[in-house]
């Protein structure tokens, strides 16, 4: 089966670019997660859905960023316009619709703003 | 907000030894889980406790769930190289069905 699909698995554009994240969570899972991982502040929780509903925003770092799940089988996560500081790992991961359920990680995006 | 600690940050062992990393938090959680993290991938669950005293082992994997629910430990035995990785704690607070606290993680290299 497959597991959580994340695209690109590397991204690297100029500061003030907008930058898309992409997701597709496990088939039959109800929630869907995007984290952050930096050296400096290690994985952080950035937004939670729920049955494609945006249930948790508040580790959104600011306005630049925004994300969206238009079906249960897609997420987008973008940062407009990006920084130097964006620079780190996003992960998605998805878990069945109890969220205390284990969550599945994706392989991530390596994401770097010159 | 809650914090976690995790020690050691990495360490340096040969094949066959025995590793011990723990996790020390400054509020209580409900829920300690350890992952583990190769590289350019994701975290992936080894074990959950969901109890206070629980001791639970996967294979040479064992972790504990501390009983004053501030702490948890993960004890590798046998150490192997493909034992290499970032290992990471998380813990879940009451109330908070679906938000994890990570660990900044223990970087383990094996020396075969």
């Amino acid at each position: 089966d497959a597991g959580v699909i994340q695209s690109p698995r590397h991204e690297v554009t100029e500061m003030g670019q907008e930058v898309t994240l992409r997701c597709k969570p496990i088939s039959g899972h109800n929630s869907l997660f995007w984290y952050r991982q930096t050296m400096m502040r290690g994985l952080e929780l950035l937004i939670y859905f729920n049955n494609n509903v945006p249930i948790d925003d508040s580790g959104m770092p600011e306005d630049r960023f925004s994300a969206k799940m238009p079906n249960a089988s897609f997420s987008t996560l973008k940062i407009q316009p990006s920084e130097p500081r964006d620079s780190a790992v996003y992960f998605c991961a998805s878990s069945l619709s109890d969220p205390e359920e284990e969550q599945f990680f994706g392989p991530g995006t390596r994401l770097t703003v010159l | 907000g809650q914090q976690l600690n995790q020690s050691p940050q990495s360490m340096f062992i040969q094949e066959g030894e025995d590793v011990s990393m723990n996790c020390t938090s400054s509020s209580i959680f409900n829920t300690w889980l350890w992952y583990k993290q190769d590289p350019g991938e994701g975290p992936v669950l080894l074990i959950a406790l969901y109890k206070a005293g629980e001791l639970t082992s996967n294979g040479r994997l064992t972790a504990q769930f501390g009983i004053t629910r501030k702490d948890s430990f993960l004890n590798i035995s046998a150490s192997i190289p493909s034992d290499v990785g970032i290992y990471f704690c998380a813990g879940r607070a009451r109330g908070s069905n679906y938000k994890l606290t990570f660990g900044k993680g223990t970087l383990l290299t094996v020396n075969p």
